[in-house]
Formats: C-alpha cells, structure tokens, sequence
C-alpha cells in the first residue's frame, strides 16, 4: 500500500528557507512514468498546488511560485523533497506531498496524500 | 479568488442526494478532466472521483461524477452524517499551466 509522510521544521522565520521532505513506502519514486507532488493549504483556505517532480528528476511549478520553489528526489532513500525560499508569513500553511498521476496532456490528479504539516512562517 | 468556482456550502437531509458544482472555463475544465477530493477537518484530502467520473478503489458507489462542457458536477446519493466534510475539485490549466482547484463547498448533513 503506497503511503507517504512528510517531515520538517514546524516553524520556520521569515526570509529563511521552508525545507520539507516526504517519504514514500509501497513504491519507488524511481518508478517509470511516475509524478510525485507538494500542496498547500493555508490555515482556513483552499487548495495550492506547489509543484511536482517526474521519476526523471523533471520538475513543473506553479508559475505564481517558480522563482522560489525547489523539488529535488532522493532515490536511495525514496524521497523527494521541497524547498521554499525567502518565506513570509502568507507562506504559513499545511503542506501535503501526494502521487501525482498525470496522463497525457488532459489528465491529472493526487492520489494518495501525505497527513500533511503545519509549517509556520514568524519569528 | 479561485479559477473554479464552487458553491461555499450545501445542505441536503440524511438519506438524501446532494449535488456540488464546479465551474471553470475552456482553458481547463472545458478541455481537460476533473478530480474531487473529500477533506475532513484536520485531515489530508482524499480521492473521490477521477477522469471526471471514474472511482478510485475503495470509494463508494454513492459517489458519482460528471462533466459537461466547462463545468462539473460531484453527486453523493444516500447521504450520510459522516458526509460532512469539505469537497474540492480540481483540473489543469492549460492557459495558466498550473494545476488548479475550486475554493471547497462544505457540506452539511442536516
């Protein structure tokens, strides 16, 4: 049963770097053809999605993001990780990692999510 | 402000069926599929529906899903108490090239 777990600093000041990582059992995140992605939620709010990484180490972000948001995997420890730079307080969310199945151009969605962490932005 | 637009909340009595819309425009819903997500309090979202219609294993069958030209439609029949949660859409933007999600609809179950 694939299943997924993030894990990170709980509160992070601001203009520093949000780093979180999640962690995958039941699959390899080497796995052909697989996507694998970060969402947000803040507190009282919708949906975000932050971005997602291919199995090939291919990432596609959130152009309202982009310039600051890093996914990066780590095979050996079937990990991917995310990194958020120069953070604010509007940053302040639960953030959630999820399979991202994408096929073709039409076709996309999470399943399954992480529990999901707060992450706190303040000083 | 979300890209889909989803009614705040919905109500419908136990035993009920209840409809949630979701609506967008060509650049997304009108050209690409749909996924519904259920969303407990305190609690990560969890698949409903994908590929507009289709159901994860597991879901029940009181679920159902639809799309017709740039909006969607999540349908829950026999509805229960523990129904109540927050329901969410989403989809791809192909103008935008971002994946996007409706603003929840919250569900009571009178």
């Amino acid at each position: 049963q694939l299943q997924l777990q993030e894990s990170g600093p709980g509160l992070v000041k601001p203009s520093e770097t949000l780093s979180l990582t999640c962690t995958v059992s039941g699959a390899s995140i080497s796995s052909s053809n697989s996507y694998w992605g970060w969402i947000r939620q803040p507190p009282g709010k919708g949906l975000e999605w932050i971005g997602s990484i291919y199995y090939s180490g291919s990432t596609y972000y959130n152009p309202s993001l982009k310039s600051r948001v890093t996914i990066s995997l780590d095979t050996p420890k079937n990990q991917f990780s995310l990194k958020l730079s120069s953070v604010t307080a509007a940053d302040t969310a639960v953030y959630s990692c999820a399979r991202h199945w994408i096929f073709g151009v039409v076709n996309n969605w999470f399943d399954p999510w992480g529990q999901g962490t707060l992450v706190t932005v303040s000083s | 402000q979300s890209v889909l637009t989803q009614p705040p909340s919905v109500s419908a009595a136990p035993g009920q069926k209840v409809t949630i819309s979701c609506s967008g425009s060509n650049s997304n819903i009108g050209y690409n599929s749909v996924s519904w997500y259920r969303q407990f309090p305190g609690t990560a979202p969890k698949l409903l529906i994908y590929d507009n219609n289709k159901r994860p294993s597991g879901i029940s069958d009181r679920f159902s899903g639809s799309k017709s030209g740039t909006s969607a439609t999540l349908g829950i029949n026999g509805l229960q108490t523990g129904d109540e949660a927050e329901y969410y859409c989403g989809t791809w933007d192909s103008s935008l090239s971002v994946v996007v999600f409706g603003g929840g609809t919250k569900l009571t179950v009178l």
